[in-house]
């Protein structure tokens, strides 16, 4: 069954990095997008990008542009998603998502059909 | 503010029928079909409805999705308890290509 496990809460300072991981498993890794989508304490989900796992392409959202670094690692059908820069409303939970694929074709404009369980990522000093 | 407008509560009694609403524009719901998703407490969400009105496996026939223009909803019949939770209208934005969500309808069962 697909499985995307994400690793676990992180504390972080301001102005310190947060490298959050996101381990694929029941699928062919390379055949689908990976997305990100961040989640507030208390408010809504705000989708941040997507990395394609076949080319390494991505793409970021404008609000998260500059900040956020999303990468892969084949070998071990992981995704990363890096924020740089933390300030206190980067708290928040940070999901992994896989983006369907149809039997003929994978766009990121595709919905989003498994999600990590999240990964808590507070700043505080 | 998200792109796209959620009532923030809703409610019902147990086997009632609760609709939910999801407002967009031109770029992402007039242009792209709305997916749904639920979030019970304290878990990760969870795909509801797909290309407007279609049902994972799982998703009970109790929930459905329609979408008009620059709008689309979702219908839970036969309200049940364990239906209380937050649900979210998502769509590709052409104009931001990206994803843009609603800020999330908290659905009460009294």
């Amino acid at each position: 069954q697909v499985q995307l496990v994400q690793s676990g809460a992180e504390v972080k300072k301001p102005g310190a990095s947060v490298k959050v991981s996101c381990k694929a498993s029941g699928y062919s890794f390379t055949g689908y997008y990976i997305h990100w989508v961040r989640q507030a304490p208390g408010q809504g989900l705000d989708w941040m990008g997507w990395i394609n796992p076949k080319s390494g392409d991505t793409k970021y959202a404008q609000n998260f542009q500059g900040r956020v670094t999303m990468t892969l690692d084949t070998s071990i059908s992981t995704a990363y998603m890096e924020v740089s820069g933390l300030r206190s409303d980067d708290t928040a939970v940070y999901y992994c998502a896989r983006g369907y694929c149809s039997r003929s074709s994978c766009h990121p404009a595709y919905y989003f059909d498994y999600w990590g369980q999240g990964a808590l990522v507070t700043v505080s000093s | 503010q998200s792109v796209l407008t959620q009532p923030p509560s809703a409610s019902g009694t147990p086997g009632q029928r609760v609709t939910i609403s999801c407002s967009g524009n031109y770029f992402n719901i007039a242009s792209n079909t709305v997916t749904w998703y639920q979030q019970l407490p304290g878990t990760a969400p969870k795909l509801l409805i797909y290309k407007i009105n279609q049902r994972p496996s799982g998703v009970p026939d109790r929930f459905s999705g329609s979408q008009s223009g620059t709008s689309a909803s979702l219908a839970i019949s036969g309200l049940q308890s364990e239906d209380e939770a937050d649900y979210y209208c998502a769509s590709w934005d052409d104009n931001l290509s990206g994803w843009v969500f609603g800020g999330g309808t908290k659905l009460t069962v009294l």
